[in-house]
């Protein structure tokens, strides 16, 4: 079965504060993907990004920037500089590769990131 | 913004009714799932329909049912509501050949 974990229920910083979201996850598949989206109060998830299992470059997107390590099953996410728009939940989630069309995505519990000005 | 739109995007029910929940997706993209969100906790895969048929499901009971039509769009339905059945549903498509969903806002779901 796959598991996705996110320990990190709620975290507050202070703008311009660095932040990492922890994400680990557990699958049997030799192939798979793991997402990051962003769920701002409105509701709507908005993607990040997606890794494949045999890409563990690690990945710099502006201020964003993702630690994939296989060796611990571990796919992090580190905001640099906060800003008071990055205040909103973050999901981590798994998808193990089916072909056919087929993709089910499996979320972690999110880390609601609270950034005060 | 993603092109995905939902309707309505709140909805109240009483318990044992029936509900659809509607799902607009983008020119292309021939795949469609659907998502429960209960409040508090990470979205749960319900069941994905591509090119019409109904490809894999979730662990919900049979009172879940979809449909996806030519032209993209794409319905939930739930009969016999139960007060559990609260929760954000979402809905995302996805173009060919590729693994990356597009999610849209959601409908709110409350069940008195």
């Amino acid at each position: 079965a796959q598991k996705v974990t996110q320990a990190q229920t709620e975290i507050s910083v202070v703008e311009k504060e660095d932040v990492t979201l922890d994400c680990v996850y557990e699958t049997r598949d030799t192939t798979y993907y793991l997402f990051w989206y962003k769920q701002p109060p409105s509701g709507e998830l908005v993607f990040l990004i997606r890794r494949n299992s045999f890409d563990e470059q690690n990945e710099i997107s502006g201020r964003y920037s993702w630690n994939f390590q296989k060796s611990t099953s571990s796919f992090n996410f580190t905001i640099t500089a906060s800003q008071v728009v990055d205040s909103a939940v973050y999901f981590c989630a798994l998808s193990g590769f089916r072909g056919t069309g087929f993709q089910k995505l499996v979320f972690g519990t999110g880390t609601r990131l609270l950034v005060s000005p | 913004e993603t092109g995905v739109t939902q309707s309505p995007t709140h909805l109240i029910k009483t318990r044992g009714q029936q509900v659809t929940l509607r799902c607009s997706s983008q020119s292309g993209h021939n795949t469609v799932s659907w998502y429960q969100q209960a409040l508090g906790q990470g979205p749960q895969f319900i069941f994905q329909y591509y090119r019409e048929e109904e490809n894999g499901r979730g662990n919900f009971p049979p009172r879940f049912s979809g449909l996806q039509f030519p032209n993209y769009s794409s319905e939930l339905n739930v009969n016999a509501l139960e007060l559990d059945d609260s929760a954000l549903y979402l809905c995302a498509s996805s173009p060919p050949d590729q693994e990356k969903l597009f999610f849209g806002s959601g409908t709110q779901l409350s069940v008195l």
